[in-house]
């Protein structure tokens, strides 16, 4: 079974500074999706950025970029000029490709520092 | 714009009761999944649907059962509430297969329930 870890249950950052959040994976497939969701205090959960497997290119969403090594099976979020805004529980997800579910980390909770 | 909704923010039961939870998307998604939500956990799936009437079990399907009678809604049954099922339920849905990869998921508000 796959499985997702996320090492590190907190994470801080003064504003305007870059923060990256860890991610690794176990998994023997090939064809996968990986995820990274936000989830706001007292918010809906939502998607920030995704990636295939198949490509090679790092995925970006505007300060959103993720640093994904398929070799080492690690997928981290890098989060550039963080906002208060970006204060929130971050969730690492993989997806087989054959499967509609998800398998979740544990979660990151980050904070902004003013 | 997207909506999943749940039927309740925060509930309150008393253990051996039966308890439902409610949860209505309007995208016309395929897919339906609930998830409990606990510190140190992350998500871990429950149950999920695929269709209408058809489900699959999840990770941690014990003490809970579901119900999708109609495309847009999806229950979580507990049919005898225990301690131990107090916990963050979150409802999500996706568009389903032929989407391509990369299927976004879209979660509903999240119900608190304690179970005392």
């Amino acid at each position: 079974a796959q499985t997702v870890t996320q090492s590190q249950p907190e994470m801080s950052v003064q504003e305007a500074e870059t923060v990256t959040l860890s991610c690794t994976y176990d998994t023997s497939e090939s064809d996968y999706y990986l995820f990274w969701y936000k989830q706001p205090p007292s918010r809906q959960m939502i998607l920030v950025i995704r990636q295939e497997a198949y490509k090679q290119q790092n995925a970006t969403e505007n300060r959103f970029s993720v640093n994904f090594q398929k070799a080492a099976k690690s997928f981290s979020l890098k989060i550039s000029d963080s906002q208060l805004g970006d204060a929130a529980m971050y969730f690492c997800a993989y997806r087989s490709g054959g499967a509609q579910k998800l398998v979740f980390g544990q979660g990151t909770r980050l904070t902004i520092n003013p | 714009d997207v909506k999943v909704t749940q039927s309740s923010r925060y509930l309150v039961k008393r253990t051996g009761e039966k308890v439902f939870l409610e949860c209505v998307q309007d995208m016309d998604h395929e897919n339906m999944f609930w998830y409990r939500q606990d510190p140190g956990l992350g998500l871990r799936l429950i149950y999920f649907s695929y269709d209408v009437k058809m489900k699959e079990k999840g990770d941690i399907p014990e003490g809970y059962s579901v119900s999708r009678e109609k495309k847009e809604r999806f229950s979580l049954i507990l049919e005898s509430a225990s301690t131990n099922q107090t916990s963050m339920y979150l409802c999500a849905s996706s568009l389903g297969a032929g989407t391509g990869g990369g299927d976004e998921q879209f979660f509903g508000p999240g119900t608190r329930l304690t179970v005392l």
